[in-house]
């Protein structure tokens, strides 16, 4: 089970916004550690989508935007696109577990 | 090119042991902490191990404390996850990553993943 809880699945149609939570059940984004996304297409690695909870690395759309609040971050996507649909990952670190990942999750674009 | 590349994934029976390497290029290897992170077939990612910038320090997850040990060479530009006494759960693709910032810090990022090794345990 892992320390960061987020929804398994979210979806929306082309053009639309969605948000991914990422909820903090131990002691991690409430301990005021930072969040971190990560983006995976199919068959390939991870990557880094926005870090120190809300900075964007060179060549992310600025379509993609993270946020916190209390025990809880989130990932938020404007204007989606088909090419978004992925699997969505939150990270930080937990004083117990260390660097923990949420259970991901998976984005379809209708 | 900012580039990790590991290698040494492989079908092991229960018992076994294998060398995972991961080699870096494009950036500063001594510089930055680096961890091993798995993915099990069809879920999600699980943080494995961490190691300072000079291996003086090193971080396991519960899982397999006691049965792996991470190192680096750090004039090699090299990572190495080395595993005993596999499991049938720790099958899985296993990814070599670097942090993101230089300062240590416990709540860093992960910038850059390889793409990735396959370890597969069975009998």
């Amino acid at each position: 089970q892992s320390v960061l809880t987020q929804p398994p699945s979210v979806s929306g149609a082309p053009g639309q916004r969605v948000t991914i939570s990422c909820t903090d059940t131990s002691s991690s984004i409430g301990a005021g550690y930072d969040v971190h996304w990560y983006q995976q297409l199919p068959g390939t690695a991870p990557k880094l989508l926005i870090y120190d909870t809300t900075k964007r690395p060179s060549g992310v759309p600025d379509r993609f935007s993270g946020s916190k609040s209390g025990t809880s971050a989130s990932l938020a996507i404007t204007g989606l696109q088909a090419e978004d649909e992925a699997d969505y990952y939150c990270q930080s670190y937990d004083n117990i577990a260390r660097w923990v990942f949420g259970g991901g999750t998976k984005l379809t674009v209708l | 090119e900012v580039q990790l590349v590991e290698s040494g994934g492989n079908l092991v029976q229960p018992g076994g042991s294998l060398r995972l390497s991961c080699s870096a290029s494009g950036f500063t290897f001594s510089a930055y902490g680096m961890h091993w992170v798995r993915q099990p077939p069809g879920k999600g990612l699980e943080y494995v191990s961490a190691i300072s910038t000079n291996g003086g320090v090193t971080y396991y997850a519960d899982s397999v404390k006691g049965r792996f040990t991470i190192s680096r060479d750090n004039y090699k530009n090299t990572l190495y996850l080395q595993m005993s006494s596999l499991r049938p759960e720790d099958t899985g693709v296993y990814y070599c990553v670097k942090e993101e910032d230089s300062r240590p810090r416990w709540d860093d990022g992960f910038d850059m993943w390889g793409q990735g090794t396959m370890v597969a345990v069975s009998s």
